[in-house]
């Protein structure tokens, strides 16, 4: 099946710094988006992102559609403590009836 | 707005006994809904998803199965747990602007 790769897989980092994370793909995606999990909670969405080039924020979240339709990515910046949990991004192929197709997500932590 | 149930919350079963897990979504009608799994710091791995009553598409061929015996109402079933079926279940509805989650339920298989 269709296959995004995530990266980095884990990523420590001092609170304050700003994080960047991407996905890629061989194949064209329609729509990316970029999800954030809590432990022992359900994925939340973040920012989705619809048409190629488009870049959006969402505080100090901000993530790119690339202008290939291939790739994506999220930077989060000044993280807080609460920046902690894993981020998936997922990309749609077709119509949206079409599941969603998820990378493997990023882990991130942040020392205070 | 629209809102997402799962139940339970958790669960503990013993190998060989049968499973419901089941969803509900309010607030919107005929939506796409969806069954994960997530295996303990891994990815979300799709199992079912349907695109309306009693249309079920099986991703991943398992001793699960999944039933939508109401537009706003996804169940997830098995007649006989394994320990592999051990995870974090995510049951999920769709629409344009994404897929939301709900809060999962965690099962564990002994």
């Amino acid at each position: 099946g269709q296959q995004l790769n995530q990266s980095p897989q884990s990523m420590f980092i001092q609170e304050g710094e700003d994080v960047s994370m991407n996905c890629t793909s061989s194949s064209i995606f329609n729509t990316w988006l970029w999800y954030k999990q809590d432990p022992g909670e359900g994925p939340v969405l973040l920012i989705a992102l619809y048409k190629a080039g488009e870049l959006t924020s969402n505080g100090r979240l901000t993530a790119q559609f690339g202008i290939t339709r291939k790739d994506s990515f999220l930077n989060i910046s000044a993280s807080i403590p609460s920046d902690v949990g894993i981020y998936f991004c997922a990309g749609q192929l077709g119509s949206g009836n079409t599941p969603l197709v998820f990378g493997k997500g990023t882990r991130l932590s942040v020392i205070a | 707005s629209q809102t997402i149930h799962q139940w339970p919350a958790t669960l503990v079963q013993p190998v060989g006994s049968p499973l419901s897990l089941e969803c509900t979504v309010e607030g919107t009608s005929n939506p796409n809904l969806y069954w994960y799994r997530q295996a303990a710091g891994r990815g979300l791995q799709l199992l079912f998803y349907s695109v309306g009553i009693g249309q079920i598409s099986s991703e991943v061929p398992q001793n699960l199965s999944a039933s939508r015996p109401q537009d706003r109402q996804f169940i997830l079933s098995s007649k006989k747990l394994l320990l592999s079926d051990s995870g974090f279940y995510l049951c999920a509805w769709g629409a344009l602007a994404g897929e939301f989650f709900g809060p999962g339920t965690r099962l564990t298989v002994l």
